[in-house]
C-alpha cells in the first residue's frame, strides 16, 4: 500500500536557524513527489514537484531534494513568514491523479 | 490566490441532512479533485473528474457523490450526514488528467455537523 510519513510532526526554529523536514514514502511506482505549504484556514499552496532520484528544486529559502525512499525540504535562514504546515504528497502510476498526503510538519519560526 | 473557487466557505447543518459543495476550477483546467481533511486522517483523496468523466476514485463513502458539469465546475453532494463527516473539504484542479501537472487547491469548505 502506498504510504507517506513526514517527520517531525512539529518543528520550532529561531529566525535564521536552518533545518530540514523529512518525507519518507513507499509507493509502487513513483510518478511524482509534491511539496505543499498550508497556512491556517487556507488550502495547500503548491511549492515543488520532483520526479526522479537526485533531482533538486529551489525557491527562495526552500530547497527540495529526492532520493529513492525519501525527500527533504531544506529551509535556509528561515523567517517568521515561513511558519506554516508543510505537506508532502506522492502520485503513483495507475491511480489517475490521486495524491497521497503525509500528515504534515508544522513549522514555527520565532523572531 | 490559486484561482480555484469553493462555495460556501462555511456550512453548518444537522445529522441526516444533505448538502452540496461547489467548486469552480482555474481557467483552462480540465481536471477537478475532491479531498477531505480532518484532524485525525489528514488530507484524503475522494474523487477525480476529467472533462466531465470520472477518472479516479478514492475511499469515498456511498453517501457521497460528485459530478463535473459541461462548464467544468464540480459539485460534491453529501447525504445522510453523520457527526464524523465534519471536516474541511477541498477542491483542486489541474490542466490535464494523467499528466503530472501540480494540483492547485481552493481554500475549502468547512462543514460542521451538529
Amino acid at each position: 500500500e502506498d504510504q507517506v510519513t513526514q517527520s517531525p510532526e512539529a518543528l520550532r526554529l529561531q529566525e535564521g536557524e536552518s533545518s530540514s523536514l523529512n518525507c519518507s514514502y513507499t509507493v509502487s511506482g513513483l510518478r511524482g513527489l509534491f511539496w505543499y505549504r498550508q497556512d491556517p484556514g487556507k488550502g495547500p499552496e503548491f511549492l515543488f514537484t520532483l520526479y526522479s532520484a537526485g533531482e533538486e528544486k529551489e525557491k527562495e529559502r526552500l530547497k527540495a531534494t529526492l532520493t529513492k525512499k525519501e525527500s527533504f525540504l531544506h529551509i535556509t535562514a528561515p523567517k517568521p513568514e515561513d511558519s506554516a504546515t508543510y505537506l508532502c504528497a506522492v502520485r503513483s502510476y495507475n491511480q489517475g491523479g490521486k495524491l497521497i498526503f503525509g500528515q504534515g510538519t508544522e513549522l514555527s519560526v520565532k523572531p | 490566490d490559486s484561482g480555484v473557487t469553493q462555495t460556501p466557505k462555511h456550512l453548518i447543518t444537522a445529522t441526516g441532512q444533505r448538502v452540496t459543495l461547489r467548486c469552480s476550477p482555474r481557467s483552462g483546467d480540465l481536471s477537478v479533485y475532491w479531498y477531505q481533511q480532518s484532524l485525525d486522517q489528514g488530507l484524503q483523496f475522494l474523487i477525480q473528474y476529467y472533462n466531465g468523466e470520472e477518472r479516479a476514485k478514492g475511499n469515498i463513502l456511498e453517501r457521497f457523490s460528485a459530478q463535473q458539469f459541461p462548464d467544468l465546475h464540480s459539485e460534491l453532494n453529501l447525504s445522510s450526514l453523520e457527526l464524523g463527516d465534519s471536516a474541511l473539504y477541498f477542491c483542486a484542479s489541474s490542466v490535464g488528467g494523467t499528466e503530472n501537472q501540480p494540483q492547485h487547491f481552493g481554500d475549502g469548505t468547512r462543514l460542521s455537523i451538529l
